[in-house]
């Protein structure tokens, strides 16, 4: 089985800490991606990345940044945590490059006081 | 069973009814077609999927329709029981994009 995991389930950081929040999937998946999800907006994609080193920005990038230096792993950087950052934070996986299932996290609460 | 309008945020049905969850995407460029359900304090799971070269597919108990022509997708799933209860999500890919989701459905069983 394909299995995604995310470094914390819940995270309480402060206005203006630099937050990282890691994904890391073991199927040796190519593309990585990181959504966050608010009521009523459903699943917004924030960055996502087809390859090492690579990365593309998805919907809503402002703010944050991203970091694929191994294949395994994907993360998701807020340079300066602002209350409207408080979100729940997913992470995906997909083997090939369009035209298939990607594979969930479990969520990062992140909440930002 | 009961059917629902585009884009209802809920949907409530009784056990052993049939549900319809529709869903308009936005890309007539969108080739491939997916449906999520996310339990609470999960992420989502995916349940069916479909190309555009098809209309309809059918997995354990539910089914995906696909209309281009209106670009309407729905899922319909038989004989609903309690543990269907969930947000479902429909969501388009047009190749070499990523997954693009809707808002999302609640579906809530009673029983």
């Amino acid at each position: 089985d394909v299995k995604v995991t995310q470094s914390s389930r819940y995270l309480v950081k402060r206005t203006g800490e630099k937050v990282f929040l890691e994904c890391v999937q073991d199927m040796d998946h190519e593309n990585m991606f990181w959504y966050r999800q608010d009521p009523g907006l459903g699943l917004r994609l924030i960055y996502f990345s087809y390859d090492v080193k690579m990365k593309e920005k998805g919907d809503i990038p402002e703010g944050y940044s991203v970091s694929r230096e191994k294949k395994e792993r994907f993360s998701l950087i807020l340079e300066s945590a602002s209350t409207s950052q408080t979100s729940m934070y997913l992470c995906a996986s997909r083997m090939l490059r369009g035209g298939d299932e990607q594979y969930f996290g479990p969520g990062t609460r992140l909440t930002v006081t | 069973g009961e059917s629902v309008g585009l884009h209802l945020p809920t949907l409530s049905v009784q056990e052993g009814d049939n549900s319809i969850i529709n869903c308009a995407y936005s890309n007539s460029a969108s080739d491939y077609f997916i449906w999520y359900k996310q339990e609470s304090g999960k992420g989502p799971q995916f349940i069916i999927d479909i190309r555009s070269n098809m209309d309809k597919r059918q997995g354990q108990r539910v089914t995906v329709l696909l209309n281009k022509t209106v670009k309407h997708l729905s899922l319909q799933i038989a004989a609903t029981q309690p543990g269907d209860s969930a947000v479902y999500f429909c969501a388009e890919n047009q190749a070499g994009t990523a997954l693009i989701f809707g808002k999302g459905t609640t579906l809530s069983v009673s029983s």
